[in-house]
């Protein structure tokens, strides 16, 4: 019953480190995305994935890599991190991009560059 | 642009007592509307989905109106628990070409019922 898994939960980078957030779903969806929730705002998209092995931007795909090796997982890389990305990361999963499906989160991920 | 503006930002309210928060849209083509409860700390879980043709939806003390007409949408929550402390999300898919959406998310209300 885990749904959607996001790993770490937390992390302190200092600006200029790289680091990777995975997430993994169990539900067999081929949609996946990666948003960050910042105080004040809606999610945004950043960026987010139809199938294995296939990548899309969104909204704010600046300073951000993804990668979708496999079905399950999705991978959020930042190579240089910026104090601007001091965030809360969500991932998610779907079945469809239909209009009516409904999106599946994580946990989220709380990410402080300093 | 497609937007999605939800109010109050924050509202405080006695355990026992109900409120109502709104959500205004200007997504078009319109489809569909969903009300997501995040915990803080948690990820945000869906609560109900408003599709076109529905006016009123309920889901235990939860209850969501959808007025396509003037765009707007309400969730109603009866008798407050301490456990409905989180913020409220409303999303309006948004039509981005090829049969695919991608989600246009308020900016939540911040609820906190206290004893």
């Amino acid at each position: 019953n885990a749904g959607v898994t996001q790993t770490p939960k937390f992390r302190v980078l200092k600006t200029g480190q790289s680091m990777t957030l995975l997430c993994a779903q169990d539900m067999n969806h081929e949609y996946m995305y990666w948003y960050r929730q910042d105080p004040g705002m809606g999610l945004r998209l950043i960026h987010y994935s139809v199938g294995e092995g296939t990548t899309a931007k969104g909204e704010v795909p600046d300073g951000y890599n993804v990668s979708r090796l496999k079905k399950q997982n999705f991978l959020l890389g930042l190579e240089s991190a910026a104090p601007s990305q001091t965030s809360v990361y969500f991932c998610a999963s779907s079945l469809t991009r239909g209009g009516n499906t409904e999106a599946f989160f994580g946990q989220g991920t709380r990410l402080t560059v300093v | 642009k497609n937007q999605v503006e939800q109010s109050p930002q924050s509202l405080i309210i006695l355990e026992g007592k109900n409120c109502t928060l709104q959500c205004n849209y200007t997504v078009s083509p319109f489809s569909n509307l969903r009300w997501y409860k995040q915990d803080t700390g948690r990820g945000p879980v869906s609560l109900t989905i408003m599709t076109f043709s529905e006016n009123t939806k309920s889901n235990g003390r939860y209850t969501a109106t959808l007025d396509a007409d003037t765009k707007q949408s309400s969730l109603h929550i009866t008798a407050s628990q301490l456990s409905d402390s989180a913020s409220y999300i409303c999303v309006v898919p948004t039509y981005s070409g090829a049969g695919s959406y991608q989600l246009t998310f308020g900016k939540g209300t911040k609820l906190s019922v206290i004893p």
